[in-house]
Parts: structure tokens; C-alpha cells; sequence
């Protein structure tokens, strides 16, 4: 069974910072990978999918790579805002469309 | 608006009473799934259905039972054999194992 693990549990920077949330998985036989954001009380919202033919994937400040050899994938966030608390979660869909889930970094940016 | 809706948002139970929790998705999405998340824990698959008419048991699907008759709703029965249903409960569909879509889930209390 996968098994998924987000390392730091949280994280506190200071407003500006450019900071990298990690993602580990035990089974590199992986579909595609997705980050998701979750503010406290709500839903996921997904900030990007990695297929498992790409690298790396970007949007605005948020770029993720994969990298299925090593079973690690990371979060980069440019020049962080205080918008940006929340909880980053990852995921890997394997066959049988499943997904499996780490635990989370909660991010906090101070202004 | 295309997207999913829960209902309710919060919702508490009497001890041996069972509980239905509404999921309907409008994305024309086949397959959809529902999680349980607790506090420090990431989400935990309950059930998942990848087309009407069929769905398959997740990691933690005792106590639990669904069903899928129309492709746009997946609703979740918390039955009285689950002893700890106290959880905030999220419902997803997908295309497949492609990008995920969340509701914005539902508080499940028991009184």
C-alpha cells in the first residue's frame, strides 16, 4: 500500500520568503501527483497535478517537480504572502484510481 | 456554477443512530470518492465508485455504506456499527485519476 509522508508537520516564515514543502511516496508506480491546498474548515482545492511522464509543473508562484525515481515530490512558493496560510496537502493516484494523502504541512506566513 | 455541494454542513448524531450525507457533483465526472479526515491526520479513503451502479471499499469502509444510482450523486451513510464517527467527512469526484475536486465537506459530531 502507498504510503505518503509530508515533512516539516508546519512551517512559520516570514512574509517574502521563497520556502519548498516536501512530499515522499513509498511506491514510485504512481499515476500523477497533486498538491492541494485546504484553509481551515473547507474543502481541498487543487493547486497542481504532475503526470508521471513530466518533471515538474508551474503556476504563477507555485512550480512542483516530481521525481518518481527517488519517490519525492516538492512544493515551491515565491516570495510568500500572508494568503498563502493554509494547509498544503499531496497526493498520488495510483491504479484502480485511487489516491493516497499525506498528512499536511500547515504553513503560516507572518506579515 | 459547475461543482460539488455537501449537505449538510454540520450534523450530530445520537449514539446507534445512523445518518446519511448528501454529495452531488454537476462536473459529469465518473468517478467519486468520499474521505474521512481527523485533526493531525490526512484524508482516509471510506469508498470509492468509478462508474453508477458500482463502488469499491476504501481503507476504512467498516461501519459505512454507500450508494451510486445517478452518476451525480454519491451519498455516505455513517451507520451505528462505526463506534468513533465524530470527523469532518469530504466528499471528490474525478475524470479518472486525473485532477480531484472537492465539496466543502461536512462536520459530523456525536452527541
Amino acid at each position: 500500500k502507498q504510503e505518503v509522508t509530508q515533512i516539516p508537520a508546519a512551517l512559520s516564515v516570514p512574509e517574502g520568503e521563497n520556502l519548498v514543502l516536501n512530499c515522499s511516496f513509498t511506491d514510485s508506480a504512481i499515476y500523477n501527483l497533486q498538491w492541494f491546498r485546504q484553509d481551515p474548515g473547507k474543502g481541498l482545492t487543487s493547486l497542481l497535478l504532475i503526470q508521471s511522464s513530466q518533471r515538474e509543473q508551474t503556476s504563477g508562484r507555485l512550480n512542483a517537480s516530481l521525481d518518481k525515481s527517488s519517490g519525492r515530490s516538492t512544493l515551491y512558493i515565491a516570495a510568500s504572502q500572508p494568503g498563502d496560510s493554509a494547509t498544503y496537502l499531496c497526493a498520488s493516484a495510483g491504479t484502480g484510481n485511487q489516491f493516497y494523502f499525506g498528512t499536511g504541512t500547515s504553513l503560516t506566513v507572518i506579515p | 456554477d459547475g461543482g460539488i455541494t455537501q449537505s449538510p454542513k454540520y450534523l450530530f448524531r445520537k449514539e446507534g443512530q445512523n445518518v446519511t450525507l448528501s454529495c452531488e457533483q454537476n462536473l459529469n465526472h465518473d468517478a467519486m470518492y468520499w474521505y474521512r479526515q481527523d485533526p493531525g491526520q490526512g484524508l482516509r479513503l471510506i469508498y470509492y465508485s468509478q462508474i453508477v451502479n458500482d463502488f469499491q471499499k476504501g481503507d476504512i469502509a467498516e461501519g459505512y455504506s454507500v450508494s451510486r444510482e445517478k452518476k451525480e450523486s454519491f451519498p455516505l451513510t455513517v451507520t451505528s456499527a462505526q463506534k468513533n464517527p465524530t470527523a469532518f467527512y469530504l466528499c471528490a469526484s474525478s475524470l479518472a485519476a486525473d485532477t480531484q475536486y472537492f465539496g466543502p465537506g461536512t462536520r459530523l459530531t456525536v452527541l
